[in-house]
Order: structure tokens, then C-alpha cells, then sequence
């Protein structure tokens, strides 16, 4: 079965721009988180998504926005880049979003803002 | 707001050693626990996680973890280390939903 995919995988944009990263989920599964990981940090909490309908939203600014479509497939969009939005693109899958189930992570997108 | 701490950034053990890594983290609720670990090339995935019951939880690859609610804290633990082990281990906390609060992350290295 195909895991958690993501596109690009690399990507590199000049501040200001406008950015758009793409997330597949595990076949089945309903909900999709994203995450930013800055190099040399954890994981941190960007978005949730079940049934298109968002569910929770961390501490970052408008110019970050997702949609989840009727596939459940996901997109983040990041406008007005800034050199700090340079890091790791995390997505993340689950059947349901609850709080007890296992997040399947994919291999992220690796963004870089010049 | 809640927050975890993982207090070691680096280790460095040889084979065979004992692991211990920390895992503090500020709620007062109710929360589930979960150490995720990263292999070098490869995607975070769950080693183990806590809900309930019994405070010792065993995960996959001889890892374990105890929850200690009046320390605040999720320590991971294995015996006996192996090079295969090397990687960056994150532990992570929820109280709603899956939105996961993720510590800084430790990495380890095994030396063969």
C-alpha cells in the first residue's frame, strides 16, 4: 500500500512568492494534519483537516492556508514567503483525526526561501 | 499552552549500552503520549504511544517508556542498543484532536 505522499519534494522560491505544497493520504484515511520542521527543531503543528472541514489550526500566521478535497487529498499554501518559512513540509494522515490514533507521516517537502 | 522538553540533543552510546532518553512536558490535563522516531532517509513513524492504564508501555524494537504523571515526564528506555538504532527520536504530546506538540528532538548515535 502507498504511504503518505508528498510533491514536490524540493522546492525553491524567492521571497515573496507564493507556494503551494500537495499531500496524499493513506488510502482511507480521512484526515490530514501538516507540520513545519525547521532544521534542528520538532515537528510543529500547522493544520488538521477532516472531511474538509478544518479542525485545528496552530499558532502561524494567515499567509498560511489548506484546503483538504473531496479525495482528502491536501494542499498548504503559503503566500508572502519570508527566509524564515525555509524548512521541512510535514503531512500526515489518519482514519479520523482522534486524539488516540497513529499518525502516518510523509517524507515531507523540503522548502527553501532565498 | 502545552510544551514538551527533550533534554539531551545528542547522544552518543556504543553498542550494547542502555538508553535513557527525557521527555518533560507542561499540561495539567489529561494527555496521550507518543515517542516517533526518524531513521536517517526515512519518514517519522511511531514507536510507541500512552493513553491509559498501565504507566510502562512497550513499543517496537525493545523500546519502552514510562509515564511518571507527578514528573510530568515520558522517559524512553532500551537495554542494549544497536547501531541500528541510530536516528532522531521526537516525543510528542496531545490534548485535542491529534494535533501533536512535538519536543526538539534528540538525536542518537550508535557506534558500532
Amino acid at each position: 500500500d502507498a504511504g503518505v505522499t508528498q510533491s514536490p519534494t524540493h522546492l525553491i522560491k524567492t521571497r515573496g512568492q507564493h507556494v503551494t505544497l500537495r499531500c496524499s493520504p493513506i488510502s482511507g484515511h480521512k484526515s490530514v494534519s501538516w507540520y513545519q520542521q525547521v532544521l534542528g527543531q520538532g515537528p510543529q503543528f500547522i493544520f488538521q483537516y477532516y472531511e474538509k472541514e478544518e479542525r485545528g489550526r496552530g499558532n502561524f500566521p494567515d499567509r498560511f492556508s489548506a484546503r483538504q478535497f473531496p479525495n482528502y487529498s491536501s494542499e498548504l499554501n503559503v503566500n508572502a514567503l519570508l527566509l524564515g518559512d525555509s524548512a521541512l513540509y510535514l503531512c500526515a494522515s489518519s482514519f479520523l483525526g482522534f486524539k488516540d490514533e497513529k499518525l502516518f507521516f510523509g517524507s515531507g517537502t523540503q522548502l527553501s526561501v532565498l | 499552552a502545552q510544551s514538551v522538553s527533550q533534554h539531551n540533543h545528542h547522544v552518543i552510546l556504543s553498542e550494547a549500552a542502555s538508553l535513557e532518553l527525557g521527555c518533560n512536558y507542561s499540561y495539567g490535563g489529561t494527555v496521550n503520549l507518543f515517542w516517533y522516531v526518524q531513521y536517517p532517509g526515512q519518514h517519522l513513524q511511531l514507536l510507541l504511544k500512552y493513553f491509559s492504564g498501565d504507566p510502562l508501555v512497550k513499543g517496537i524494537k525493545g523500546f519502552e517508556a514510562e509515564f511518571i504523571k507527578s514528573k510530568f515526564s515520558f522517559n524512553l528506555r532500551k537495554p542494549s542498543v544497536q547501531w541500528s538504532d541510530t536516528a532522531e527520536y521526537f516525543c510528542a504530546v496531545n490534548n485535542a484532536g491529534n494535533m501533536l506538540t512535538f519536543g526538539g528532538g534528540t538525536r542518537l548515535m550508535v557506534k558500532p
